[in-house]
């Protein structure tokens, strides 16, 4: 199968600093992925479909300024947490289709502090 | 969208064949049914998908009725490592937001 890679794994990061996380798709070129966030014992949540050479499309509830997304090329996809607080730790995933079928990312864990 | 349902959990004993069944009463024409499995702090892994009859790999079987409302993943002879959280998802690619959504999910745990 397709696969997706993310940069970081992990993070850390204080309470008001910017996070940027990379999704990348290593064998496929993807003119869209997705970005989700799961928080504990609970489903992914969709946050924004991220086409590349134009804005994001960001789903209800979640802050365009806040959560900046670029794709800037056909395999790399990029979500910076912008004045990160504790409340946006969790675990971010990307995804990205060759197809039908999506292939997800390892995601990556972010805890503010 | 077409919502999916599942049951939150599910538990087996090992080497025992596990079927879980996902409902999607208001599937479209062109929407497929794709399962994956997601363990702790991973991403999900795709499983199988089909848009109709039976489909099978290496891993699992997709069973998906005429009228394609519901399908069951099942998965034979299940082990310790298959204790995991699994989605089944309806949609089509291109057309965006049916594939998009995660449901529940079923935690299947498998018992020693």
């Amino acid at each position: 199968g397709a696969v997706v890679s993310q940069h970081p794994s992990w993070v850390i990061c204080k309470s008001g600093t910017s996070v940027k996380i990379e999704c990348r798709s290593l064998d496929f070129q993807a003119t869209t992925m997705f970005w989700y966030r799961q928080f504990p014992k609970q489903s992914l949540m969709l946050m924004a479909t991220s086409n590349e050479g134009s804005k994001a499309t960001y789903e209800q509830g979640v802050e365009k300024d806040k959560f900046l997304i670029n794709h800037a090329s056909l395999t790399l996809s990029t979500l910076t947490v912008t004045s990160a607080h504790p409340e946006d730790s969790s675990f971010y995933i990307c995804s990205a289709s060759p197809s039908e079928t999506q292939y997800f990312g390892p995601g990556t864990r972010l805890l503010v502090l | 969208l077409a919502k999916t349902t599942q049951p939150i959990s599910m538990d087996s004993y090992e080497g025992q064949e596990v079927n879980i069944t996902c409902s999607h009463n208001n599937i479209a024409t062109n929407d497929y049914i794709t399962w994956y499995q997601q363990f702790p702090s991973q991403g999900p892994r795709f499983i199988i998908q089909g848009y109709k009859t039976k489909v099978t790999n290496e891993v699992a079987s997709l069973f998906i009725p005429a009228d394609r409302k519901s399908s069951t993943l099942s998965l034979p002879r299940v082990s310790l490592s298959d204790t995991a959280v699994y989605y089944c998802l309806v949609g089509v690619r291109k057309t965006g937001a049916n594939n998009l959504f995660f449901g529940t999910g079923t935690r299947l745990t498998v018992i020693p």
